[in-house]
């Protein structure tokens, strides 16, 4: 199917690291993107991973791809309060000049 | 210039009105999309503009009408909208169609309510 699958929510404690995860389907993706949308906004490219890389890491931001078990995640070093958003993540399949979004997870923090 | 513009910001409407949305972009993007966000909801794909051609319509009906007049601008054509259609339209390019330089930068949006 189409599905890229994310968890809906995330709290963390301000500081902590956030580590939000996602699955997708098509082997063949050659790119996986991190987008975050603040409310009532647009969204904003955070950083993208080539499906030929297992790590990328930009400043606070650590994506690690796991292409066996089609798994992607977004790490978050010392959350702040401005880190507070809904992250999608998306694939983008080689077939297609299209990409798939995931449901987004809301990342909340508390003091 | 790193952004896509997107005016306006918020618009209400009637059933029978007709409406414009407009995106402009001037990075050199070769690629321009419109998008569709429900609430709570993840973008869904509307349209793709490749080289100010129409490329993809994901089966979107009649009464939305895109148009790319040039390389940086696109605009969304409105037309009997019905109640449901309200959601946040974004725009977004990308600087090709398909291939490594393809990440799609978005505008703010525009908050579409249908009355």
């Amino acid at each position: 199917g189409e599905d890229v699958e994310q968890s809906l929510f995330l709290s963390v404690r301000e500081g902590d690291s956030s580590v939000i995860n996602c699955t997708y389907t098509d082997s063949s993706s050659t790119y996986l993107y991190w987008y975050k949308q603040e409310p009532g906004a647009g969204l904003q490219l955070l950083t993208y991973i080539f499906s030929n890389m297992d790590m990328k890491q930009d400043q606070r931001l650590t994506v690690l791809l796991n292409k066996k078990d089609k798994h992607l995640s977004l790490r978050i070093a010392d959350t702040q309060t401005g880190d507070s958003a809904i992250y999608f993540c998306a694939e983008r399949r080689s077939s297609a000049s299209k990409i798939i979004f995931g449901s987004g997870t809301r990342l909340s923090i508390r003091p | 210039d790193t952004e896509v513009t997107q005016t306006p910001k918020h618009l209400v409407m009637g059933m029978t009105n007709k409406k414009s949305l407009k995106c402009e972009q001037h990075m050199g993007h070769r690629a321009m999309y419109w998008y569709k966000q429900k609430a709570k909801k993840p973008p869904e794909l509307m349209f793709v503009y490749s080289y100010e051609k129409l490329s993809i319509n994901e089966s979107v009906p009649s009464r939305f009408s895109p148009e790319c007049p040039n390389s940086s601008l696109l605009n969304l054509h409105l037309h009997a909208l019905q109640p449901e259609d309200s959601a946040l339209y974004l725009c977004a390019s990308s600087q090709r169609p398909i291939g490594q330089d393809y990440e799609q930068y978005f505008g703010p949006g525009t908050r579409l309510t249908v009355t």
